[in-house]
């Protein structure tokens, strides 16, 4: 069964802490992977990742695909207040995009 | 529209009624997905369009829940005999997928459904 996952399911850390989100896939006909943030009712955009290997950058937010290990990560720096939030993974594949459960993160002031 | 739209925005319905949830997808997208989302948990796929019909309707929990799209734009997500299990935020989402280069999706503010 084609799935998404997630992991960790929550985290809780102290602002300037850096974190690694992680999200695993198993599907067929990939064609991308997308990061959401969600801090109230709609998820929105952060990253698509087409190709292994090509870091995308926004600030302190940076991700990474890994094609072969069918895996990206979501690295947060320095992190801040104003980043607790859902961070959902989702996966373009065949006719589909398919959410993960997401990572409830939350960051202490 | 600038962005995808959908009303009501909250809803508070009693246990048994009929509910219909409307979402109308940015201009030219194409694809149009319906996901639900319990409290604090991810999001559950629900169904998807390609224009106006259903390739995939895997997820619809059970058979009082139906959708239809007209004019390839407007979407509506009926909940037929509403149970307290259907409580949750209904999101839509739309985009050119599949279209000439991998695209994101847009979501709209969901709907707050409440069965009491």
């Amino acid at each position: 069964e084609d799935k998404v996952v997630q992991s960790p399911l929550s985290l809780v850390v102290h602002e300037g802490d850096t974190v690694t989100l992680n999200c695993s896939y198993e599907v067929t006909n990939f064609r991308s992977l997308l990061w959401y943030k969600q801090e109230k009712k709609a998820p929105t955009f952060l990253f698509m990742l087409t190709s292994s290997g090509i870091e995308k950058k926004s600030g302190r937010l940076s991700s990474i695909l890994d094609k072969k290990e069918l895996s990206s990560i979501l690295n947060i720096t320095a992190t801040q207040t104003g980043d607790s939030a859902i961070y959902l993974c989702a996966v373009e594949y065949g006719n589909k995009l398919v959410f993960g459960a997401g990572t409830i993160l939350r960051v202490k002031s | 529209g600038a962005g995808v739209s959908q009303s009501p925005s909250n809803k508070v319905t009693e246990k048994g009624k009929d509910v219909e949830l409307r979402c109308d997808p940015i201009s030219g997208h194409t694809a149009l997905y319906w996901y639900r989302q319990s409290l604090g948990q991810g999001l559950e796929f629900l169904i998807y369009f390609q224009g106006n019909s259903a390739p995939d309707k895997s997820g619809l929990p059970s058979d009082r829940f139906s959708a239809e799209r007209t004019g390839g734009s407007v979407s509506t997500l009926t909940i037929q005999r509403t149970q307290q299990e259907d409580s949750a935020v209904y999101l839509c989402a739309s985009s050119l997928f599949p279209g000439p280069m991998n695209t994101e999706a847009f979501f709209g503010q969901g709907t707050r459904l409440t069965v009491v």
